[in-house]
């Protein structure tokens, strides 16, 4: 079945700096992959999304890219802030299916 | 947020005995989701529901069973709660015909004593 890896676990940076959190998916029908941002105590929250037929998208401060050949797709934040502090979570969605299929989760931390 | 709400947020329980979580929507979704999360594990499938009365596993299903009667409510339920089974709940929905994302709950923490 589908599996997603996401690395690292744990990410420090310097507020200012940017951070890249990347992950692998297995299953080739996935299409859509959704990153999302976890507060502590707090839902789950989607913060962007790309569909297979995009190759990079952007939203201010944060992007994802997609490479679909191997199979990786990445977050990147710019300019970090404490308020980027959280557990990020990526996820990938086979076409005409139910599943999301999560990585374990990044904990970022920016220091000031 | 979308329109999910769950009860209760937080639970107290002892060893043995049954817990029903109760997830409620108003944005018509077809699909429902149950996970648990756990530190270090991410985000677990317990069920899904995939229409009224339709459901099936996940892939930690064992001690749990779910219902969904109508389509804005899907139950939890541990029929003899275990302590390995303490951990924070999280309902999701989606429905791709009509969009990609899948939206989630504030969650219940439960504890199992």
């Amino acid at each position: 079945g589908e599996n997603v890896e996401q690395h690292p676990s744990t990410l420090s940076v310097q507020e200012g700096d940017s951070a890249v959190i990347k992950c692998t998916y297995s299953d080739s029908a996935s299409n859509y992959f959704p990153w999302y941002k976890q507060e502590l105590g707090k839902r789950p929250q989607l913060i962007i999304d790309i569909r297979s037929n995009v190759g990079e998208k952007k939203d201010q401060r944060i992007a994802v890219t997609l490479n679909k050949t191997a199979k990786h797709f990445s977050l990147h934040i710019t300019e970090t802030q404490p308020e980027d502090s959280a557990v990020y979570f990526c996820a990938a969605s086979p076409f005409g299916t139910y599943k999301y299929i999560f990585g374990t989760g990044t904990r970022l931390k920016v220091l000031a | 947020d979308a329109g999910i709400t769950q009860s209760p947020r937080h639970k107290v329980t002892e060893t043995g005995t049954p817990v029903t979580l109760r997830c409620h929507q108003t944005e018509n979704h077809r699909y429902m989701y149950w996970y648990r999360q756990d530190p270090g594990h991410g985000l677990r499938l317990i069920h899904y529901s995939y229409g009224v009365k339709d459901t099936d596993k996940g892939e930690v299903s064992d001690g749990y069973s779910v219902s969904r009667s109508k389509t804005e409510d899907f139950l939890l339920t541990l029929e003899s709660a275990t302590s390995s089974q303490t951990s924070v709940y999280f309902c999701a929905i989606s429905d791709r015909r009509v969009t990609d994302t899948q939206y989630f709950g504030p969650g219940t923490r439960l504890t199992v004593l």
